[in-house]
């Protein structure tokens, strides 16, 4: 069976903090995403990695980085914590190139930044 | 740019009865159309896409979508609602030329028993 896990469900955070988000994907899938879920605004993408060690930008990088150094896993990563990156925070992986594919998504981390 | 518009933030259904949840679409070429459902505390599920062909996708839990073209329009439907489809479902369409996927806002679903 298809799965995607984050490393964690519940994360809080102090102003400031590095934080590392987790990403492990079972499937050898090519495509890994890192999307913020806010009310009201949706999906938005945040990175996205076709590839080990390849990523590209999405619609808010700033304030996040990401690390591919396997196929299996994108981690992301909060340079320096803030309230406005409280969110939810969802991985999904994807193969190939087509279009086509399916997305599946992991169960979400939910980060409070106090 | 491509973008997806979902104009219904809910919709609100009464058991047994049929349940449509709205979405348009913008994008350049044939498009790929997805919905997705989300439950509560829990990460999205694949329900069904449009790729190319019959423009009525069947797909999982009974759902259903229509591809209109001239409309640009990829409605959810299901004959007959359930409580437990009580859920945020979200259309999406695939960038084309690029990785990415576009989401719409989500529309939540509430089935009333």
């Amino acid at each position: 069976d298809v799965k995607v896990t984050q490393s964690s469900r519940y994360l809080v955070k102090r102003t400031g903090e590095k934080v590392f988000l987790e990403c492990v994907q079972d499937m050898d899938h090519e495509n890994m995403f890192w999307y913020r879920q806010d009310p009201g605004l949706g999906l938005r993408l945040i990175y996205f990695s076709y590839d080990v060690k390849m990523k590209e930008k999405g619609d808010i990088p700033e304030g996040y980085s990401v690390s591919r150094e396997k196929k299996e896993r994108f981690s992301l990563i909060l340079e320096s914590a803030s309230t406005n990156q409280t969110s939810m925070y969802l991985c999904a992986s994807s193969a190939g190139t087509s279009g086509q594919e399916t997305q599946y998504f992991g169960p979400g981390t939910r980060l409070l930044v106090l | 740019a491509q973008s997806v518009a979902q104009p219904e933030d809910q919709v609100n259904v009464a058991e047994g009865n049929p349940l449509t949840v709205k979405c348009t679409y913008s994008v350049s070429g044939n498009p790929y159309l997805f919905w997705y459902v989300q439950y509560p505390n829990r990460g999205l599920q694949f329900l069904l896409k449009y790729i190319t062909g019959d423009n009525l996708v069947k797909g999982s839990y009974g759902f259903e979508a229509e591809f209109n073209k001239s409309q640009t329009s990829f409605h959810l439907k299901k004959p007959s609602a359930l409580v437990s489809d009580s859920a945020l479902y979200f259309c999406a369409v695939r960038d084309r030329g690029t990785y990415k996927y576009i989401f719409g806002t989500g529309t939540r679903l509430k089935v009333l028993a």
